[in-house]
């Protein structure tokens, strides 16, 4: 079992429309969660992080974690054609490696 | 502000080749990083420096070495460069590591072949 796991996608939505972008984790005594977005061909750039179980909401953004259920998503509203890049989930885990442990990732794609 | 940079930013390797690719910071951070992407599998940690004078192992590392030469400078080593290393390398930096580790600054990338 991969310690992240994300949908590899694509994630197709309309223009307007809510994405929504979902991650699991193997390690249960995992701390801090990131979502990254990657344009293609260029580095990952941070958007969202979140260490408390709830929502956290940033703009058109909002993180949601539940620790429980060992699961962290993303919400997009108001979706725009400049969101279709690759998010990418990150973790860093209840190990000595205090290092981030990022998913696969999810290409999304809106379709304007 | 140049944040961090690598070079090479492309490379094509033969088997057997030995390269360094090179990488600094200019935000005084304490740690750096490695990690290689690969289609469909993410960012995959190499090695990692969490401060200066130290270096562990992450998810990757045989076939990699690594050297911080200083507070700024953290280099990656192939010294036998293989075909399943060809890949796309990041280096990264942030201002310290811990539970709540801060943004993490990447830089542009190394896109490496070995033929």
């Amino acid at each position: 079992q991969k310690e992240v796991e994300q949908n590899s996608g694509p994630l197709s939505v309309p223009e307007g429309a809510i994405a929504s972008l979902n991650c699991t984790y193997s390690d249960r005594g995992s701390q801090s969660f990131f979502w990254y977005r990657q344009y293609s061909g260029k580095s990952p750039e941070l958007i969202m992080s979140i260490y408390s179980n709830g929502d956290k909401e940033d703009g058109r953004f909002t993180a949601q974690l539940n620790k429980a259920s060992q699961y962290v998503s993303l919400l997009i509203r108001d979706s725009q054609p400049s969101d279709s890049a690759t998010y990418l989930c990150a973790v860093i885990g209840d190990t000595g490696r205090r290092a981030l442990t990022f998913g696969s990732g999810t290409r999304l794609q809106v379709q304007p | 502000n140049a944040g961090v940079t690598q070079t090479p930013k492309f490379q094509v390797l033969k088997t057997g080749q030995s390269m360094t690719l090179q990488c600094a910071q200019d935000m005084n951070h304490n740690s750096m990083y490695w990690y290689r992407q690969d289609p469909g599998m993410g960012l995959r940690l190499i090695y990692y420096s969490a401060s200066e004078g130290t270096t562990d192992k992450g998810e990757v590392p045989n076939g990699y070495n690594v050297s911080r030469l200083n507070k700024r400078e953290f280099s990656l080593r192939l010294e036998s460069a293989a075909p399943s290393q060809t890949s796309v390398y990041f280096c990264a930096s942030t201002r310290r590591q811990g539970p709540t580790n801060e943004k993490l600054f990447f830089g542009s990338g190394t896109q490496l072949s070995v033929l």
